[in-house]
């Protein structure tokens, strides 16, 4: 079946330095991905989206890179704050018309240490 | 309120007790979305309601859960006979169209404890 995966559980930075976290999915028709953030007790929070027809797109310090020939997808965010610490998914959306569901990944933890 | 609001936040339920998890969209949004989240997992898909229409419902485990959304905007998840593989934060949440856009908006989530 249908699969996203991240490539690390856990990620420590130091506060400051930019952050990496990837991701991998199987599907290579899915056409839309969004990054979450969740912090504990909360539901995921919207960080950033990327359309198939892109392969950059940035928002306030994050940027998404889409690869479609790899099939992955990265989030990076600048100057890492000791607030960006929290589980990061990414999910994969399935072409329009097989419906409106997400494929969520298993989730990057990113600790920042002061 | 501005978000997806879900009651109740904690539940605690014996093995083979039925529970009903609530959730509010947030008013005037179209799709509403259960996912179930295991302890140190990415949230699974369970159904998909468009309005009242439920669109989707493959990712119900089984057949004890059941989900409706009457009048296409409060929507309860049903677990009949909880079992202990049940135990997981149920997360609700809402779209403003029927293609996920602008991402989704989730709720809290309710942590179900089956004992």
């Amino acid at each position: 079946g249908e699969s996203v995966g991240l490539h690390l559980p856990t990620l420590s930075v130091q506060e400051g330095d930019n952050s990496i976290i990837n991701c991998a999915y199987s599907n290579s028709a899915s056409d839309y991905f969004i990054w979450y953030k969740q912090e504990s007790g909360k539901g995921p929070q919207f960080i950033i989206d990327i359309r198939s027809n892109m392969d950059k797109r940035q928002g306030q310090r994050v940027t998404v890179l889409l690869n479609k020939t790899v099939k992955h997808l990265s989030l990076q965010i600048a100057a890492t704050q000791p607030g960006d610490s929290a589980v990061y998914f990414c999910a994969a959306a399935p072409p329009y018309n097989q419906g409106g569901k997400l494929i969520f990944g298993q989730g990057t933890e990113l600790s920042v240490k002061p | 309120g501005a978000g997806v609001s879900q009651s109740p936040r904690y539940k605690v339920a014996k093995r083979g007790q039925d529970v009903a998890l609530r959730c509010d969209p947030i008013s005037g949004h179209v799709s509403l979305f259960w996912y179930q989240q295991a302890l140190g997992q990415g949230p699974e898909f369970l159904t998909y309601f468009q309005n009242e229409a439920q669109l989707d419902k493959s990712g119900l485990p089984s057949d004890r859960f059941f989900a409706e959304r009457p009048e296409g905007s409060v929507s309860t998840l049903k677990i009949q006979r909880t079992q202990q593989e049940d135990s997981a934060v149920y997360l609700c949440a809402s779209s403003l169209r029927s293609y996920p856009d602008y991402g989704y908006t989730f709720g809290s989530g309710t942590r179900l404890t089956v004992v």
